[in-house]
This record gives structure tokens, C-alpha cells and sequence, in this order.
């Protein structure tokens, strides 16, 4: 069973940058997995920031940016504003029609 | 612009089956190439995803819920639909209806989702 892991929580200063990421139990996550990013606030649907690795959905802020480093897909949030405090979620594609999210991290902006 | 909007019954009885249906509007369920999916979230938890009818009309399912699942387009209605048999406490969630283009495979449009609470 593939398990996507991301970090249950972290912690940004306003202004600040952080780095949220996303890998896999086993294995290396690379550009052949498509990885997705949503930020999901309380009572709301998710909304998407990133799909493949780097791109950024339209209407998405330019301080939002994904990537690949190391072995892990990456979220960075450059100039973090109160309103990034969220849930984020990554997602991979595995291949033959099938995804696995991560558990989501919770990002806290104080 | 695709807009989805997901209904049902909020409450199910232990042991039956829970079925939902997603609305499409702005596009039709049968054209492009897209993953017609269902994905749900119990209360203070993470994103699961359930599986999806292609537009080509191929169906896949996470594992884990394969056995129960079934995934269905009805191309008249513009309605994608949901059947998860013997539920249990463990299926109360949001349940969201969302697609995926291939090529890019992000869910790129989602419904505001359903709260389906399992009880007797």
C-alpha cells in the first residue's frame, strides 16, 4: 500500500518563507507522479494551487511555487500572508488511473 | 466553466448503501478527456480518493474501497454517481465530486461536497 506523506504541521512567521513537501514511503517522487497542491480552509472545498510539479492554477499568487527537491515534491510559500494559514494537500498519480493524497499539512502563519 | 454540485441523502443506515450524484454544468460529461471523480474527507481528516469514471468510460477505484464502489456517468442527465454498499460508521465524510483532465491529472474543478453521516 503506498503511503504520500507530508508534514502534519508547520509553522511560518508573516512575511517568512517555508517549504512543505510531499514524498513517498517508498520510493522517490519525481515529475512522472504529476504532483498537485490544494490549500483547503475550514468548511471549504479544496482549491487548486499547483498541478504538475510547477504550474500554477490561474489565480494563484506567484508566492506560491512547487517543485521537485530531493526525493520529495515541494510547496513553497515565499512571503507567507495570514490568509495562507491552511490545510495543504498533495496528490501523486500513480499510473493506471490511480492517485493517493498525502494526510495535509497544516500550516499555521504567526 | 465546469461547475459540479454534489446530492443525496445525508444520513445512511449502517449496512445499506450510500448513493450520491454529481451534477455537471458548464460541460458535458461526455466529451474531452477527463476523470469524473468522487473523493471524501471525514470530519478533521485528510483527502481519500475514491475512483473515477473516465470520459472514455473506463472506472477505477481506490483499493481499499474497490469491493464496495461503483462509479457510474449518466450521459442524459449530466450526472456522475456514487454507490458505496455496506457502510459503516467509517464512511461518514464530505464527500466531493471533482475532475481531472488527463495529461495533467490534477483535480482542476471540485463541488462544494455532501456531508453523508452514517447512523441508525
Amino acid at each position: 500500500q503506498t503511503v504520500v506523506t507530508q508534514e502534519p504541521s508547520f509553522s511560518v512567521s508573516p512575511g517568512g518563507t517555508v517549504t512543505l513537501t510531499c514524498g513517498l514511503s517508498s520510493g522517490s517522487v519525481s515529475i512522472s507522479y504529476y504532483p498537485s497542491w490544494y490549500q483547503q480552509t475550514p468548511g471549504q472545498a479544496p482549491r487548486t494551487l499547483i498541478y504538475s510539479t510547477n504550474t500554477r492554477s490561474s489565480g494563484v499568487p506567484d508566492r506560491f511555487s512547487g517543485s521537485i527537491l530531493g526525493n520529495k515534491a515541494a510547496l513553497t510559500i515565499t512571503g507567507a500572508q495570514a490568509d495562507d494559514e491552511s490545510d495543504y494537500y498533495c496528490v501523486l498519480y500513480m499510473g493506471s488511473g490511480l492517485w493517493v493524497f498525502g494526510g495535509g499539512t497544516k500550516l499555521t502563519v504567526l | 466553466q465546469v461547475q459540479l454540485q454534489e446530492s443525496g441523502p445525508g444520513l445512511v443506515k449502517p449496512s445499506q448503501t450510500l448513493s450520491l450524484t454529481c451534477t455537471v454544468s458548464g460541460g458535458s460529461i461526455n466529451s474531452g478527456n477527463y476523470y469524473w471523480s468522487w473523493i471524501r474527507q471525514p470530519a478533521g481528516k485528510g483527502l481519500e480518493w475514491i475512483g473515477h469514471k473516465y470520459t472514455s468510460g473506463s472506472t477505477n477505484y481506490n483499493p481499499s474501497l474497490k469491493s464496495r464502489v461503483t462509479i457510474s456517468v449518466d450521459t442524459s442527465k449530466n450526472h456522475l454517481s456514487l454507490k458505496l454498499s455496506s457502510v459503516t460508521a467509517a464512511d461518514t465524510a464530505v464527500y466531493y465530486c471533482a475532475t481531472a483532465s488527463y495529461g495533467d491529472y490534477a483535480f482542476d474543478y471540485w463541488g462544494q461536497g455532501t456531508l453523508v453521516t452514517v447512523s441508525s
